[in-house]
């Protein structure tokens, strides 16, 4: 069965500083991953995936991913944070063998500080 | 959000009545899901549809019914058997062209809450 695994449920930032949310998933096959933001009674935006390639993957509003195989995460980062970026960020997997589930987080809420 | 509409934003349900949560998509997407979100859990999928006329369960599809049949609509009927709908409700579709790893797109969410 594929999952994944949020381990913060809260991460608290000083606007300006780097931002990290920690993933981490379990899979059969290769992993299609994705990181997904949601803002209060909003539905999810993508961010990025990784599908294959470069473990460094470039997403929307200056979030980037980092792929890494061995210790099968996928952390989303932010060089520097925004109070815009205060929000519940998910990310999900989907298994290569199984063409439609999307299996979620429980998700990381973001807060970022003036 | 763009390109997926829910109604309505906000739904009051009654005991033992059966509630229709709309969905519709203009971006053409051959493939459209239904996801429960409560605190805490993430999402889970209800149940979902690769073409018209035929879905297929999600996790937990014990208390909710759907149909498919045009290409751009999936309602989601909440039954008098699910015992506990309140829930933010989130509809998503993909195109399934070029393979598995295309994203969903998420509609505005329908908060459910049972009186």
């Amino acid at each position: 069965a594929q999952s994944v695994a949020q381990p913060e449920d809260q991460v608290n930032v000083a606007e300006g500083n780097p931002l990290t949310v920690k993933c981490t998933y379990s899979v059969s096959g290769n992993p299609y991953l994705f990181w997904y933001v949601q803002y209060p009674n909003r539905g999810l935006q993508f961010l990025l995936k990784y599908i294959t390639g470069d473990n460094l993957v470039k997403g929307s509003y200056g979030f980037e991913a980092e792929f890494n195989k061995s210790q099968t995460s996928f952390h989303l980062k932010k060089p520097s944070a925004l109070v815009s970026d205060s929000a519940l960020y998910f990310c999900a997997v989907r298994d290569i063998s199984n063409d439609y589930k999307l299996s979620f987080g429980a998700g990381t809420t973001v807060t970022v500080r003036a | 959000d763009g390109g997926i509409t829910q109604s309505p934003k906000y739904l009051f349900r009654k005991e033992g009545q059966n509630v229709t949560l709309s969905c519709e998509q203009n971006l053409n997407h051959d493939a459209m899901y239904w996801y429960r979100q409560d605190p805490g859990q993430g999402l889970r999928l209800i149940y979902y549809s690769q073409i018209v006329n035929d879905f297929q369960k999600g996790d937990i599809a014990e208390g909710y019914s759907v149909s498919r049949e045009k290409k751009e609509s999936f309602p989601l009927t909440v039954t008098s058997a699910q015992k506990n709908p309140t829930a933010f409700y989130l509809c998503a579709s993909s195109t399934l062209a070029g393979g598995r790893y295309n994203e969903q797109f998420f509609g505005p969410g329908t908060r459910l809450t049972v009186l």
